[in-house]
Order: C-alpha cells, then sequence, then structure tokens
C-alpha cells in the first residue's frame, strides 16, 4: 500500500521558536495533501489543504503566517510552526493523496510537538 | 452543515460482538470511511464504502445506507487490541473528508 513518513516524529522545543515537519510519499505522487491537528482526547482537526506547486487552502480560524506550509514537488510537503507558544502542543498529522485511488488518503505517523 | 456523528464511548467484552454506528449530513457525498487509531498514533485505513450494503474484510465489516445517511462498524471475536478510537469520515463533493469525533471503544476481559 501507499506509504507516508513524517519527520520528525517528536519534537521539544523552546517557546518563540520555529519548527518544521516534513511530510512524504513514498512510493506514490501526492497531487494533494492535508495537514491535521489533534490535541488529546480529540478528533483530527484539518488545518489546511495544500495541491502541489500553489498555495495552500487554510481552514478558517487556522493562521497562515503562523503555519507556513510549503507543497513543493509531488512527494515533499512541510508545515513550519512559526514562533511557536505552548498553546501549539499538539500532535501534528499528515495525509496524502493521489495514489491509485484517488479518493483515499494515507496517514503520516504523526508528529508530537511540546513547545516549553 | 456538514455533520457526523458516532457514540462517544463504548465498552464491550473480549470475544464479544461491537457495532459502532455512524450517521451523516454532508454536502455530496463520495464514499464513507472507518479509521482505527491507537492512543498517540495515527489514523490506519479500515474501510471504504462507496455503495449500498456491507463490506467484509476478516473480523470487520461495514455497512452503508445512502438514503438513511447511516454506516456501521462491525467488530467480531473482540480481542484486547482493538481498544483505540474509530473514526467515521465521509468525502464530500470536493473530495474533502468530514471527521466524526470518534468512537473510544474499551474491551475488557
Amino acid at each position: 500500500g501507499a506509504v507516508v513518513s513524517q519527520h520528525p516524529s517528536w519534537v521539544i522545543c523552546k517557546s518563540g521558536t520555529s519548527v518544521k515537519i516534513e511530510c512524504r510519499s513514498l512510493d506514490f505522487q501526492a497531487t494533494t495533501m492535508f495537514w491535521y491537528r489533534q490535541f488529546p482526547k480529540q478528533s483530527l482537526m484539518l488545518m489546511a489543504t495544500s495541491n502541489e506547486g500553489s498555495k495552500a487552502t487554510y481552514e478558517q480560524g487556522v493562521e497562515k503566517d503562523k503555519f507556513l506550509i510549503n507543497h513543493a514537488s509531488l512527494t515533499l510537503s512541510t508545515l513550519t510552526v512559526t514562533s511557536a507558544h505552548p498553546e501549539d502542543s499538539s500532535f501534528y498529522i499528515c495525509s496524502a493523496r493521489g495514489g491509485a485511488d484517488y479518493n483515499e488518503q494515507f496517514f503520516g505517523p504523526g508528529t508530537r510537538l511540546t513547545v516549553l | 452543515g456538514q455533520n457526523i456523528d458516532q457514540p462517544t464511548e463504548m465498552t464491550a467484552t473480549e470475544g464479544a460482538i461491537v457495532q459502532i454506528n455512524c450517521t451523516y449530513q454532508t454536502s455530496g457525498f463520495n464514499g464513507l470511511f472507518w479509521y482505527q487509531q491507537h492512543a498517540g498514533e495515527a489514523p490506519t485505513f479500515l474501510s471504504y464504502n462507496v455503495l449500498d450494503g456491507l463490506e467484509e474484510k476478516g473480523r470487520f465489516s461495514s455497512f452503508l445506507s445512502r438514503s438513511k445517511g447511516y454506516s456501521y462498524l462491525l467488530l467480531k471475536e473482540l480481542q484486547m487490541k482493538d481498544s483505540a478510537s474509530y473514526l467515521c469520515a465521509v468525502s464530500d463533493s470536493n473530495y474533502q473528508l468530514i471527521w466524526g469525533a470518534g468512537t473510544k471503544l474499551i474491551i475488557k476481559p
């Protein structure tokens, strides 16, 4: 099946620093990638949708200047949390679409971000 | 608006059968997905239904009725490792997934 990787799997940083999370589709070309955030005991919350080569579409309430998304190639998307604060601590999960079944999203393993 | 409803939590006994229901109201429909998510991990794909009826895959089955906006996930011969959250998600007219809040399934010996 289609494989999506994320790096790093976890990160701890100081308040005010920026953190970059990478999402890669390993064996297929991902025309669309999705970034989700999940707080403890809550469901997935879609943050943004990005199509290769174009600007990401952000969900309502998600600051595009704080959560920078780049989808420069068909196999890589990055999410940069700029000037991170403790309230940004969460589980960030990416998913990718574009394999044989256009409808299915394949999830990365997630990145746990802790901001001190 | 778009809405996915599923029970917050369910408890079942090891070896038994449990049915997790999901009802939905979305703008357009391009299929319904069930995902399993263990604590601290990303969701993993379980099933996909786009036509009415029952899809069976080992111990797990998923049912869909588009006219009723209803689906269920049936888990048989429950094992302790099945303790997880089960997420129902509907692909809308834009092929975007609309997520339910998830059902936490607790398996007791």
